[in-house]
């Protein structure tokens, strides 16, 4: 199975920052990573895709790049509801597994 | 507008089984593959299973193969998990979501709110 780490596990930060979470795979997954954050109690949401699409409505003060084994999601602006956990997938072949999440603390 | 909405999760005891529902509206369900993703209580994300739109293909993670079944009713649009012997480790808040149709960029776009699942004697 392909592993998937993200850093850091944690991060605190203040409005207006610009953060980078980085993930990695235990072997290429080409293109195929997505990005998803978490508010506390609610279902995640779609971010990015393909490593650097955008889901339709997500602002572009998010980024992401790489390819691969290794990926960055960026922020570049950092924003009061963007306080959350921010988890990474490879869809390249399943198992489908998420990184173990970054939590975004101001 | 895409909804997802899962029902059929409580509490069950070690051994026991139950049966998960995802009811999908606001889109041509049988279009899509569609997910279960579970999160244990405190922990992060973990893929369970996917089904592609006509069934033909079903995949498992690991730790549930042999135990759980997906299965869908596009007549319906209907996503189900049958879920078996379960164990206390199976405990956590279970996702349905909807796999985009991007051909082979693979990624969730849409989640339901979840169900949870406890198991405990």
């Amino acid at each position: 199975d392909i592993q998937v780490t993200q850093s850091p596990s944690s991060l605190s930060a203040s409005v207006g920052d610009k953060v980078t979470i980085t993930c990695r795979a235990s072997q290429t997954i080409n293109s195929y990573l997505n990005w998803y954050h978490q508010k506390p109690g609610k279902a995640p949401k779609s971010l990015i895709y393909a490593t650097s699409r955008l889901q339709s409505g997500v602002p572009t003060r998010f980024s992401g790049s790489g390819s691969g084994t290794d990926f960055t999601l960026t922020i570049s602006s950092l924003q009061p509801e963007d306080f959350a956990t921010y988890y990474c997938q490879q869809s390249y072949i399943t198992p489908y597994t998420f990184g173990q999440g970054t939590k975004l603390e101001i | 507008e895409v909804q997802l909405v899962e029902s059929g999760g409580g509490l069950v005891k070690p051994g026991g089984s139950l049966r998960l529902s995802c009811a999908a509206s606001g889109f041509n369900f049988s279009n899509y593959n569609m997910d279960w993703v579970r999160q244990a209580p405190g922990k992060g994300l973990e893929w369970v299973s996917s089904i592609s739109s006509r069934s033909s293909y079903v995949y498992y993670g690991d730790s549930v193969k042999g135990r759980f079944t997906i299965s869908r009713d596009n007549a319906k649009n209907s996503l189900f998990l049958q879920m078996n012997n379960l164990r206390a480790e199976d405990t956590a808040v279970y996702y349905c979501a909807r796999v985009s149709g991007r051909g082979v960029i693979r990624d969730i776009d849409y989640w339901g709110q979840g169900t949870l699942v406890t198991v405990s004697s």
